[in-house]
């Protein structure tokens, strides 16, 4: 099984500034990352897919770049609303697993 | 608009039974794989069981692996879990996605099923 490993854990930043979540993949998995926004109370939503390829209807201000095993997310000043727990998540192989998460926080 | 309406979660007993369904709408449900993730309360995500397109091949966690099983109905546009042997470990919420893009591209609201005594 492939381990993704999240970093850091919490990130407290004030609206606009820059966030960066990295994660970390227990073996190479290519590309085949994306990322997911999941608001408390909410169900996840698509945000990055094949590492680099922003989902339907998401902000330029969210781009992802990376990889082999080394990943990033990068929110380039953020909004109100990009408050949220942030996860990564690997398709190159199953069982398909999820990083445990960063929670982006005022 | 693709929407994922999700019904059938509730309380069990440890051992119990029951089936999770959700009904797809806005995009042609016969050509997507779809899936099921769930999320234990305050925990992470959980990938758990996916179907292709045709209905063949399913693939399953370890963790459910021969207590749960995925079906699909194309000509209903619905996708079900029917979840076996329930486990107290087992509660969490679960959500019906489309995988799209290779990524789970569109979630369902969830459906929260508590397994207690």
């Amino acid at each position: 099984e492939i381990v993704l490993t999240q970093s850091p854990a919490t990130l407290s930043l004030s609206p606009g500034e820059r966030a960066t979540l990295s994660c970390r993949a227990s073996q190479t998995i290519s590309y085949h990352l994306n990322w997911y926004q999941q608001r408390p109370g909410q169900a996840p939503r698509l945000l990055i897919y094949d590492a680099s390829d922003r989902a339907t209807d998401i902000p330029a201000r969210f781009s992802g770049s990376g990889s082999g095993t080394d990943f990033t997310l990068t929110i380039s000043s953020l909004q109100p609303e990009d408050f949220a727990v942030y996860y990564c998540q690997q398709r190159n192989m199953w069982p398909y697993t999820f990083g445990p998460g960063t929670k982006v926080d005022i | 608009d693709v929407q994922l309406v999700q019904s059938g979660g509730g309380l069990r007993q440890p051992g119990g039974s029951l089936k999770l369904s959700c009904g797809a709408s806005g995009f042609t449900f016969r050509a997507f794989e779809m899936s099921w993730v769930r999320q234990a309360p305050g925990k992470g995500l959980e990938w758990i069981s996916s179907i292709s397109s045709t209905g063949r091949p399913t693939v399953y966690s370890d963790s459910v692996k021969g207590r749960f099983t995925i079906s699909r109905d194309n000509a209903k546009n619905s996708v079900s879990l029917q979840m076996d042997s329930l486990r107290v470990e087992d509660t969490a919420i679960y959500y019906c996605t489309r995988v799209g893009w290779n990524a789970f591209d569109y979630w369902g609201q969830g459906a929260v099923v508590t397994v207690s005594s």
